[in-house]
């Protein structure tokens, strides 16, 4: 089955830039969605299509996928974008949904 | 205002049965897959079971493949996921969501806690 790897903890002070990245074999080729979760709540998807946002989502959230990695970026970092962060692909060859682990961002 | 609320969590005992409803509002919901997706206290999120709009495609995670069945009700604009032989394992928050552009999930329900234990 398909596997995504995410670091489990990434820290970064406010206003700097924060990189998560979402390992997977080629996952150049497939299409990398993103989503944030704070405590209590449920998760909201902040890039899909590797690199494209939602209405309501800040432009200080981006995506890129190339190789074997995919990445999300945060500019300008603030304290409410500390959380956890999932990367999640679609399996064709499994027909399953597969997530990263999950990334908790802590803004220092 | 799109809107998913999960209902039907609770307390089962292992090997009970409990069957999760998600109500939809604010969309057309016979045009949109649908997915439920769980989490685990302290853990990850799970993918669990997609539906497509008609319902005629369905498809399971491994951990749930034989035990729960997915199933919808354009009528009613619901969603429903039936848990049987249900472990200890199986205990989560269970969230309903939305599918969207190429496998993404675009809304959330709140989601419902399900707790397996004697």
């Amino acid at each position: 089955s398909y596997v995504l790897t995410q670091p489990p903890s990434v820290s970064v002070a406010p206003g700097q830039t924060a990189r998560i990245t979402c390992g997977g074999n080629n996952i150049g080729s497939k299409s990398v969605h993103w989503y944030q979760q704070k405590p209590g709540q449920a998760p909201v998807l902040v890039v899909y299509d590797d690199s494209d946002r939602p209405s309501g989502i800040p432009e200080r959230f981006s995506g890129s996928n190339s190789g074997n990695t995919a990445t999300l970026t945060i500019s300008r970092v603030e304290a409410g974008d500390e959380a956890d962060y999932y990367c999640q692909v679609w399996d064709s060859s499994s027909d399953h949904q597969v997530f990263g682990g999950g990334t908790k961002l802590t803004v220092l | 205002e799109v809107q998913l609320v999960e209902s039907g969590g609770g307390l089962v005992q292992p090997g009970g049965s409990l069957r999760l409803s998600c109500a939809a509002s604010g969309f057309t919901f016979s045009s949109y897959e649908m997915n439920w997706v769980r989490q685990a206290p302290g853990k990850g999120l799970e993918w669990v079971s997609y539906i497509s709009s008609s319902g005629s495609t369905i498809y399971y995670a491994d951990s749930v493949k034989g035990r729960f069945t997915i199933s919808r009700d354009n009528a009613k604009n619901s969603l429903y996921l039936q848990m049987n032989s249900l472990r200890a394992e199986d205990t989560a928050v269970y969230y309903c969501a939305r599918g969207s552009s190429r496998g993404s999930f675009d809304y959330w329900g709140q989601g419902t806690l399900v707790t397996v234990s004697s």
